[in-house]
Formats: structure tokens, C-alpha cells, sequence
């Protein structure tokens, strides 16, 4: 079983640039996977970033972006805010209608 | 615009069955695919499964022995019904909208709710 693969952690300093990943146990991240992210917040549902790769949802500030970076998905955020301090998670596609999350990456803005 | 809120009890018996309730306001819910998604406390999501508009559903493997989506589309309502629950089980359940044509997303999503399995 294919796991998808989050840093479980990550730091970054008010105004820095951080770039977060996704990955595959086994196996290459590309556009046919759909990668979406999700930031969470303690206690609040999840809040969509990014889906298909790179497209922002609606009312998503533009230093939040997504690529694929090598054999990854990876979501930048530049500029980093006080209040991006959160969990954030990606989502892939993995075919006959099965979507997988990964585990999650503890960002903190300090 | 489209919203979504979850009901149901907050408690269930080991070896029940949970049952979810999630209302779609501001929009049809045909012509989409409607997903459940859980998460235990202080870990990460899991999908658990989708249902489309006509009626047709798509299980997580890791759970599809115990799982059943249904929608009510007089009450633009969708449903979900877990059974033989345990401990593991326990979880906030959210619903949300999910895109799966040539994409992968979901939005928006419910609150969500806290379900413990516990005698």
C-alpha cells in the first residue's frame, strides 16, 4: 500500500519562505495525482489552498502556491504570516476514485 | 453560497453503528459527489468515501466492509452509516463537497463533528 509522505514539521521566520512536500513511499508525484492542500487550524475544519497542482482557491492569497518540485508536490508559502502557523495537508489521487491524505506537516511561524 | 453541517449523536456504543447526517444549503446536491473525511483526535484525515448524485459510491478499501454512503436528494441531504464501531473509530467527521472529474479537491467542507465510541 502506497503511503503519501509529509514532512512532520517544519519552522520558518515572519517573512521567510518555506516550501512543504509531498510524496510517495513509492513512486513519483505528477499532475495525474491531483495534488490539493489543506490548512487546518486547531479545532476548525479544514480550509482548501490549492488543488490540481497549482490552482488557488477562491480568496487564497497568491504567497500560497503549488508545484511539483523534483519527484513531489510542494506547496510555497512566501511571506510568511503569523497566522499560517498551522497544520497543513495534501491530498493525491490515487485511481478508481480513491483519494489518499498524508500525514500532515506541523508548520511554525517563528 | 454552498454550506454543509453535520448531525448526529455525539456517542456510540462499541460494536454499534454510527450514523451521520450531512445537509447541503445554498445549492442542489445534484450533480456532485459528496465525501465523508474523519479525523482522530490529534492526528491526521482520512478519506472515507464519496457518493455521486445518482446514487453511486466509492469506499476507502480500509473500510468499505463497514461503510455505507446514502443521499436523500428531497432533503438535499447525504449520509453516512459505520458499523461494528470500536475505539479507533472515534473521530471529528466532516462532510464536504468533493470535485473528481479530471481533478481531485474538496470544497467546502462542514464543521464538523465529534463522535466518540465509548460505553
Amino acid at each position: 500500500q502506497t503511503v503519501v509522505t509529509q514532512e512532520p514539521s517544519f519552522s520558518v521566520s515572519p517573512g521567510g519562505t518555506v516550501t512543504l512536500t509531498c510524496g510517495l513511499s513509492s513512486g513519483s508525484v505528477s499532475t495525474s495525482y491531483y495534488p490539493s492542500w489543506y490548512q487546518q487550524t486547531p479545532g476548525q475544519a479544514p480550509r482548501t489552498l490549492i488543488y490540481s497542482t497549482d490552482t488557488r482557491s477562491s480568496g487564497v492569497p497568491d504567497r500560497f502556491s503549488g508545484s511539483l518540485l523534483g519527484n513531489k508536490a510542494a506547496l510555497t508559502i512566501t511571506g510568511a504570516q503569523a497566522d499560517d502557523e498551522s497544520d497543513y495537508y495534501c491530498l493525491l489521487y490515487m485511481g478508481s476514485g480513491i483519494s489518499v491524505f498524508g500525514g500532515g506537516t506541523k508548520l511554525t511561524v517563528l | 453560497q454552498v454550506q454543509l453541517q453535520e448531525s448526529g449523536p455525539g456517542l456510540v456504543k462499541p460494536s454499534e453503528t454510527l450514523s451521520l447526517t450531512c445537509t447541503v444549503s445554498g445549492g442542489s446536491i445534484s450533480g456532485y459527489y459528496w465525501s465523508w473525511i474523519r479525523q482522530p483526535p490529534g492526528k491526521g484525515l482520512e478519506w472515507i468515501g464519496y457518493i455521486y448524485s445518482s446514487g453511486s459510491t466509492n469506499y476507502n478499501p480500509s473500510l468499505k466492509s463497514r461503510v455505507t454512503i446514502s443521499l436523500d436528494t428531497s432533503k438535499n441531504q447525504f449520509s453516512l452509516k459505520l458499523s461494528s464501531v470500536t475505539a479507533a473509530d472515534t473521530a471529528v467527521y466532516y462532510c464536504a463537497r468533493q470535485y473528481i472529474r479530471k481533478t481531485n479537491w474538496f470544497d467546502p467542507w462542514g464543521q464538523g463533528t465529534l463522535v466518540t465510541v465509548s460505553s
